[in-house]
């Protein structure tokens, strides 16, 4: 069966620190990979999405970058975070035949900037 | 998301009836996605329509009309576990509905 792991769950850093999230899924070969962000009682923001290893797609402009060093692996990092970083960080993963398919969810990791 | 509306929040008591109404664009459309989220949790997936109607499952049921940009999420005999925000999901669209906030009471 496929599982989706992220790492760390919880994070605190101060603003103008770097960041990565790590983000790996098991199980299943070239998956489509997401990152969303969540701010508090909103809904998802889609941050990135990757079809394949090194293919990254960016939603939204922003001090965020993605990258996919391996089939299912997938990283969020930032080089200096701002204020307004601070969220519910997801990544969920899909099947390859086309985009937006179901998609399945790692538990997140809870990043406060402070 | 972009285009996606959803309200924002709907109370109700345990054991009753609650419909959640989602209106989205069609252009692209190829089906819909409903998920349910809990506080402090990531979403998991509930139904998925791609054809006009009514797909039942269980207490849950979603229905879908294609040519209106209308679903809607209905949940039966409510139980206090079902207090979560649940999101609206136009595949092909990339985009999630902000969610609507169901509070169940005793």
């Amino acid at each position: 069966s496929q599982t989706i792991h992220q790492w760390p769950a919880t994070l605190v850093q101060p603003v103008g620190s770097p960041l990565s999230l790590e983000c790996t899924v098991e199980g299943t070969s070239n998956p489509n990979l997401y990152w969303y962000r969540q701010a508090a009682g909103r809904g998802l923001q889609l941050l990135f999405y990757s079809v394949g290893i090194g293919q990254i797609s960016s939603e939204v402009p922003q001090n965020l970058s993605a990258s996919r060093p391996q089939d299912r692996q997938f990283i969020l990092s930032s080089k200096k975070l701002l204020l307004s970083d601070s969220g519910f960080y997801l990544c969920a993963w899909s099947l390859t035949s086309g985009l937006a398919n179901e998609q399945f969810f790692g538990p997140g990791t809870r990043l406060t900037v402070l | 998301g972009q285009n996606i509306d959803q309200p924002t929040e709907m109370t109700a008591t345990e054991g009753a009836i609650v419909q959640i109404n989602c209106t989205y664009q069609t252009s692209g459309f190829n089906g819909l996605f409903w998920y349910q989220q809990h506080a402090g949790e990531a979403p998991t997936f509930l139904s998925y329509n791609v054809l006009d109607g009514l797909e039942e499952k269980g207490r849950f049921s979603s229905f879908l009309s294609r040519s209106k940009g209308y679903s809607y999420l209905l949940l039966k005999e409510l139980q206090m576990k079902d207090s979560a925000s649940y999101l609206c999901a136009p595949r092909g669209k990339l985009q999630f509905g902000a969610g609507t906030q169901v509070v169940v009471t005793p």
